[in-house]
């Protein structure tokens, strides 16, 4: 079955740095992979979408990338701040509208 | 803006209780979900709905039921509270798949965290 794999250890950098993170998966080529920010105590909120044959896609100062060969997407925060510090969520889309969710990794942008 | 609003925000139960977790939506989505989530093991799905008073058992589903009277309102019912049903209780809501500009986003409730003591 498909499992989607995200670094559990906690990923800390300088602020200004760029933060890169990455989710795998296994399997087949999911139709789109979607990217969620989680805060402490809070419910995780949609960020960004990409589909199986985009390359690349940008928002502001978070990019996300899908390589289907290397079965991975990567998501970056330029310019990092420590309002960035978070969990971060890959999912993608299984049957019937259901995500599966990734287990997440933690930001955390030190000054 | 899409709003889900969970009925609770911290819950604390006993043993055996009958436990209700409320969940409403203002965006008119078809589809409701229930997860859980716990340290280390992430966002499990428990149950999903796509419809009133249509369910889908979801990864973990034993120990709960639902309830979908209204489009707007998904219920999550621990029948008998245990202690390991401790956790955060998150709900979300997203449009039907195949839905051109939502590709299934999911927009959550701020969560529950239910304590059974």
């Amino acid at each position: 079955s498909q499992k989607i794999e995200q670094n559990s250890e906690a990923l800390n950098i300088q602020e200004g740095k760029t933060a890169t993170l990455t989710c795998n998966y296994t399997n087949y080529s999911p139709a789109y992979l979607q990217w969620y920010r989680q805060d402490p105590g809070r419910g995780p909120v949609f960020l960004l979408l990409i589909r199986e044959n985009e390359k690349e896609k940008r928002k502001e100062r978070l990019k996300v990338t899908f390589d289907t060969t290397l079965k991975q997407s990567l998501f970056h925060i330029t310019a990092s701040q420590p309002a960035d510090s978070a969990t971060y969520l890959c999912a993608y889309t299984g049957t019937a509208s259901k995500l599966t969710f990734g287990t997440g990794t933690r930001l955390q942008v030190t000054l | 803006d899409v709003k889900v609003t969970q009925s609770s925000r911290y819950l604390v139960k006993r043993t055996g209780e009958k436990v209700f977790l409320e969940c409403v939506q203002d965006m008119d989505h078809e589809n409701m979900f229930w997860y859980r989530q716990d340290p280390g093991l992430g966002l499990r799905l428990i149950y999903f709905s796509y419809d009133v008073k249509m369910k889908e058992k979801g990864d973990i589903p034993e120990g709960y039921s639902v309830s979908r009277e209204k489009k707007e309102r998904f219920s999550l019912i621990l029948e008998s509270a245990s202690t390991n049903q401790t956790s955060m209780y998150l709900c979300a809501s997203s449009f039907l798949s195949g839905h051109l500009i939502a590709k299934n986003i999911q927009y959550f409730g701020a969560g529950t965290r239910l304590s059974v003591l």
